[in-house]
């Protein structure tokens, strides 16, 4: 059974400061992870996928692996109002068919403060 | 319609009653599949549907019961449902990749509450 936790938080960070998600997960066999945000009465939106360890930038986004250490964060530049949301952290795996089944972790509920 | 509908947004029921969840994907996707989420708790699989045929069912009470009578379309069938069942019902697709990358669409959601 694979899990995956985080900090539910609430996380608070300033406007433009740089806002850290972390996310641990039992399974050394994982390959792949997936961080997803939730708005408020939303459903979740894909926003950083990372398969090997190290950092992945996607514009103010940056993902970050340690399959050693079986972590994996999410770091948000120049973080703006419009970043508050929950944060969840997912990790694929469970059948022969692919990375069909997503394991999800409780989420990070983070606030920019303006 | 484009993505990932669901209908209907909201639905309050009884113990008693039964009802139905409706799913439509517009992404030309072949998976398909249904999760739980509850306040405090992860987001729970329910089951995935892979080109009509169901690949997972995750130990969910048989109140609660799929069909998939095509790649686009997925339902919930409920009936005889418990307080605790209320929560938020997410569709999700994806393309099926085998080994590989595979990212999944969600619906906005039926948000169930049983009364």
């Amino acid at each position: 059974q694979k899990e995956v936790e985080q900090n539910s938080g609430p996380l608070s960070v300033p406007e433009g400061a740089i806002a850290s998600l972390n996310c641990t997960y039992s399974d050394r066999g994982s390959q792949s992870f997936f961080w997803y945000r939730q708005y408020s009465g939303k459903s979740p939106e894909l926003i950083m996928f990372i398969y090997s360890n190290g950092d992945k930038e996607d514009g103010r986004f940056t993902a970050q692996l340690n399959k050693a250490s079986q972590y994996v964060s999410l770091l948000i530049r120049d973080s703006q109002p419009s970043d508050s949301a929950t944060y969840l952290c997912a990790v694929p795996g469970g059948s022969n068919f692919g990375n069909e089944k997503l394991t999800f972790g409780t989420g990070t509920r983070l606030t920019i403060i303006p | 319609e484009t993505g990932v509908t669901q209908t209907p947004r909201h639905l309050v029921m009884g113990m008693t009653n039964k009802k139905s969840l409706k799913c439509e994907q517009h992404l030309g996707h072949n998976a398909m599949y249904w999760y739980k989420q509850s306040a405090k708790k992860p987001l729970e699989l329910m089951f995935v549907y892979n080109f009509k045929e169901q690949t997972e069912n995750n130990s969910v009470p048989s109140r609660f019961s799929p069909e998939c009578p095509n790649s686009s379309h997925l339902f919930l069938h409920l009936h005889t449902l418990q307080p605790e069942d209320s929560a938020l019902y997410l569709c999700a697709s994806s393309h099926r990749l085998q080994g590989g990358y595979n990212e999944q669409f969600f619906g906005p959601g039926t948000r169930l509450t049983v009364l």
